[in-house]
């Protein structure tokens, strides 16, 4: 089965640094990558999305890369914001899986 | 908000008690999604289910068991529970539950299993 490895497990900036998280996956079959915010005593929520046939994709602050031959993907956060401060899971399926892999999970601290 | 409602919020019980999770999609949403979200384990999916039928499973154990009503809510039952039962229970809901449709996530149950 698929195995998402993140990293790191803590990232604490000061507000207005950029963020970055990284993850490997393992299934080459994989390919669809979502991210999910997920603020204290809440469920996740999904913040941004990549499917294997881009490279990048940008939503305002936030934007993900992939790349597919490394098999790894990052989520990129520019200018943070206190209210930026969750823990963010990367996962990845494949196509005809209904159930994505998440990874283990980083805390974002941002400092103002 | 999610749309998600998942009650009750907190539940505390004892080793071996059962009880039971529940959680009403968003409006429209026909499949309905159950995580497990503990410390050492990260988030594990256990079950899907699509308009009231089983349609995908994980690390469910025996000891729990799900199922979706025809109004569409549906109930985590956990049985003979043990400490490491405890950990925060997530109901997530998507429209026709296809493979990759973003999933909705509810406020979760969190349990205590004394």
């Amino acid at each position: 089965g698929e195995n998402v490895e993140q990293h790191p497990s803590t990232l604490s900036v000061q507000e207005g640094d950029s963020a970055v998280i990284k993850c490997t996956y393992s299934d080459s079959a994989s390919n669809y990558f979502p991210w999910y915010k997920q603020e204290l005593g809440k469920g996740p929520q999904l913040i941004i999305d990549i499917r294997s046939n881009v490279g990048e994709k940008k939503d305002q602050r936030i934007a993900v890369t992939l790349n597919k031959t490394a098999k790894h993907f990052s989520l990129h956060i520019t200018e943070t914001q206190p209210e930026d401060s969750a823990v963010y899971f990367c996962a990845a399926s494949e196509g005809g899986s209904y159930i994505p892999t998440f990874g283990r999970g980083t805390s974002l601290i941002v400092h103002p | 908000d999610s749309g998600v409602t998942q009650t009750p919020k907190h539940l505390i019980t004892a080793t071996g008690q059962r009880v039971t999770l529940r959680c009403s999609p968003r409006s429209g949403d026909l499949s309905v999604y159950w995580y497990q979200q503990s410390l050492d384990q990260g988030l594990q999916f256990l079950i899907q289910y699509y308009n009231g039928e089983e349609r995908a499973k994980g690390n469910i154990l025996e000891r729990f068991s799900a199922q979706q009503f025809p109004d569409l809510h549906s109930e985590l039952n956990l049985s003979s529970l043990e400490l490491g039962d405890s950990a925060l229970y997530f109901c997530a809901s998507s429209g026709s539950g296809r493979a990759q449709e973003t999933q909705y996530f509810g406020p979760g149950t969190r349990l205590l299993v004394l």
